[in-house]
């Protein structure tokens, strides 16, 4: 059966500092990887998409990496700041027309 | 632009009663969904809707129902409602294709059944 885990143990890291969230999967072949930010009681929002051919995606602070390899992808958001503090999501297609998502992991930045 | 707009924002029912929770989008997007968000769960599909007149189940449809009559308008339905569908419930809506496109999301529907 198809699986999205992403680890359940919020992240806690100093301001400044790099955030690294991990995303695993399995059985979703070929493989569509998003990430969403979701504020508490507001609607996830979209940040970035990652296709199985594509190593590496950078936005701004954030960077995405894809190894089918491992079935993994991992989540950095550099020089971290208080504002990145919310829950961030990982989700991949499936059936050709909807999104599974993870359960997310909450990330806090502290000063 | 107001995005993905969802109705009512909170409600509470009792056991047994029905209603509709009312999502629309003035995106022109084909592709819309409804999902359900409980602690530790994550989000769960419940239905979509690939276009106008169509729907299809998801990952957990029991208990629902769901309606697509018009493009821009997806409803979805609690006959008889149950304490375990006291949830929060997002609909969001789909930019392009399901493998690279983007969901928008509205602000989410919180439900409590006593």
């Amino acid at each position: 059966s198809q699986k999205i885990e992403q680890n359940s143990e919020a992240l806690n890291i100093q301001e400044g500092k790099t955030a690294t969230l991990t995303c695993n999967y399995t059985n979703y072949s070929p493989a569509y990887l998003q990430w969403y930010r979701q504020d508490p009681g507001r609607g996830p929002v979209f940040l970035l998409l990652i296709r199985e051919n594509e190593k590496e995606k950078r936005k701004e602070r954030l960077k995405v990496t894809f190894d089918t390899t491992l079935k993994q992808s991992l989540f950095h958001i550099t020089a971290s700041q208080p504002a990145d503090s919310a829950t961030y999501l990982c989700a991949m297609t499936y059936s050709g027309y909807a999104l599974n998502f993870g359960k997310g992991t909450s990330l806090l930045v502290t000063p | 632009n107001a995005g993905v707009t969802q109705t009512p924002k909170f409600r509470v029912l009792k056991t047994g009663q029905s209603m509709t929770l009312l999502c629309a989008q003035d995106m022109n997007h084909e592709y819309m969904y409804w999902y359900r968000q409980d602690p530790g769960m994550g989000l769960r599909l419940i239905h979509y809707s690939v276009g106008e007149g169509t729907t299809a189940k998801g990952e957990v449809p029991d208990g629902y129902n769901v309606s697509r009559l018009k493009k821009q308008n997806f409803l979805l339905g609690l006959e008889s409602a149950a304490p375990s569908q006291t949830s929060v419930y997002f609909c969001a809506s789909l930019a392009g294709t399901a493998n690279t496109g983007e969901l928008f999301f509205g602000e989410g529907s919180r439900l409590t059944v006593l």
